[in-house]
């Protein structure tokens, strides 16, 4: 069955270093999100993309944030210069086109920032 | 105030018991969704709803447009089921995701 894949599966980097996260949707879906859940908080929405642009935005990224579908495969997330705070489990997710249609979830990127 | 509210918060069962995790929602929605997440993180759909009633198992979901709530029932409950329990709701536009706190579930032997 096919399944949304994240890499890496976990992610240590310093204060003010820049941080990709990977992503590889189910390959026939067109709508692609990620979403952030900060340790005992819950779940948020960062960003929707479709057709090679961001459709929509949460107050949360900011300019240190970008997506970008590189290929035909990967949707990544960029955190320009990680602070304390981006410390989080990072999840994608991608659904097929059509109104009314579930999202499927990677296992998530469990980034911490020192 | 949160545009999902669940309830409750926590829930300690003993095997067996029938279980209900509650969902309100405040906006409008192309969908609810309820999933689970596992200690290790990661996210599985359990259901989509737009209307009425769904079950797969012993895992029963019913929403109620007109009232903006939903409900998880799960059945003989079992160690296993210990988890969290999420209802998201899809928003119209780009149906992202708007999820409540959770409803962490705790089974016992």
């Amino acid at each position: 069955e096919p399944e949304v894949t994240q890499t890496p599966s976990h992610q240590v980097t310093q204060m003010g270093q820049e941080v990709i996260l990977r992503c590889v949707p189910i390959s026939n879906h067109l709508y692609f999100y990620w979403y952030r859940q900060i340790l005992g908080q819950k779940v948020e929405f960062l960003v929707s993309f479709y057709n090679n642009e961001i459709s929509e935005k949460s107050e949360i990224f900011d300019d240190q944030f970008s997506v970008e579908r590189p290929d035909g495969s990967n949707f990544t997330l960029k955190i320009r210069s990680t602070k304390l705070e981006d410390s989080a489990m990072y999840f994608c997710a991608s659904r097929k086109q059509g109104a009314v249609n579930e999202q499927f979830f990677g296992p998530g990127t469990r980034l911490t920032v020192l | 105030k949160n545009e999902v509210e669940q309830s409750p918060q926590n829930l300690t069962a003993q095997e067996g018991e029938f279980i209900t995790i509650n969902c309100s929602y405040s906006v409008g929605i192309s969908a609810l969704h309820w999933l689970q997440q596992h200690p290790g993180g990661g996210i599985v759909s359990l259901f989509m709803l737009s209307s009425g009633k769904k079950k797969h198992g012993r895992l029963i979901a019913t929403i109620n447009i007109q009232e903006k709530h939903s409900s998880l029932h799960i059945t003989a409950s079992h160690p296993r089921d210990s988890a969290v329990y999420i209802c998201a709701v899809g928003s119209s536009g780009t149906y992202k995701y708007i999820f409540g706190t959770g409803t962490r579930l705790k089974v016992l032997a």
